[in-house]
């Protein structure tokens, strides 16, 4: 079965800092797109990041940016600078079979805390 | 844009009760998800549609949930009877081409 594992419940970091945030996936597949979603406690789902791995290159949306292994199977994201406004829950979230991108299947999320 | 747009926000009901939750994709987006998510199983596909047809419902729990989408612009998910283990939030979300979700804000239901 593929699945997506977040290892970490809950995270904390001081304003300003970085913090790194783990996701672990397996599939079978060859070409797929990764995705972080960030849902803040308005509710919202909102699209953090998205990485494509047939690219090597690693993904960077101003703040955030993901560290993808795809041979380890491991998709991270880094915030730098983290703010006030970045806490919420982070989720990574990957396409279940057949390399569509339909089926996204979450993580159990992480909670982020940042603290003043 | 106005983005998914998805209601009510928030539902109370009684156990037995028909429950119907609607959604508006972003205009042009083919493709339409329907989202469960609690804090015991976190976020559960429940079923999709691309250009208006169902393609996968196995997540689905129960025959007592159905959804259809009757045109590009609008989808509903009804439960009935309800029960109490249904309460959860209820996301609809929508795409081009799947490449990105867009969510709704989400539907917060309570069976009582």
């Amino acid at each position: 079965a593929q699945t997506v594992t977040q290892s970490q419940p809950e995270m904390s970091v001081q304003e300003a800092e970085t913090v790194t945030l783990s996701c672990t996936y397996d599939t079978s597949e060859n070409n797929y797109y990764l995705f972080w979603y960030k849902q803040p406690p308005s509710r919202q789902m909102i699209l953090v990041i998205r990485q494509e791995a047939y690219k090597q290159q690693n993904a960077t949306e101003n703040r955030f940016s993901v560290n993808f292994q795809k041979a380890a199977k491991s998709f991270s994201l880094k915030i730098s600078d983290s703010q006030l406004g970045d806490t919420a829950m982070y989720f990574c979230a990957f396409p279940v079979s057949g390399g569509s991108n339909y089926k996204l299947t979450f993580g159990k999320g992480t909670l982020l805390t940042v603290n003043p | 844009d106005a983005g998914v747009i998805q209601s009510p926000r928030h539902e109370v009901t009684e156990m037995g009760q028909e429950v119907t939750l609607r959604c508006k994709p972003i205009s042009g987006h083919n493709s339409l998800f329907w989202y469960r998510q609690t804090m015991m199983r976190g976020l559960e596909l429940l079923i999709y549609f691309n250009n208006n047809v169902p393609i996968d419902d196995s997540g689905m729990p129960e025959d007592r949930f159905s959804a259809k989408m009757p045109n590009a612009s609008f989808s509903t998910l009804k439960i009935q009877p309800s029960e109490p283990r249904d309460s959860a939030v209820y996301f609809c979300a929508s795409s081009l081409g799947g490449e990105k979700l867009f969510f709704g804000s989400g539907t917060q239901l309570s069976v009582l």
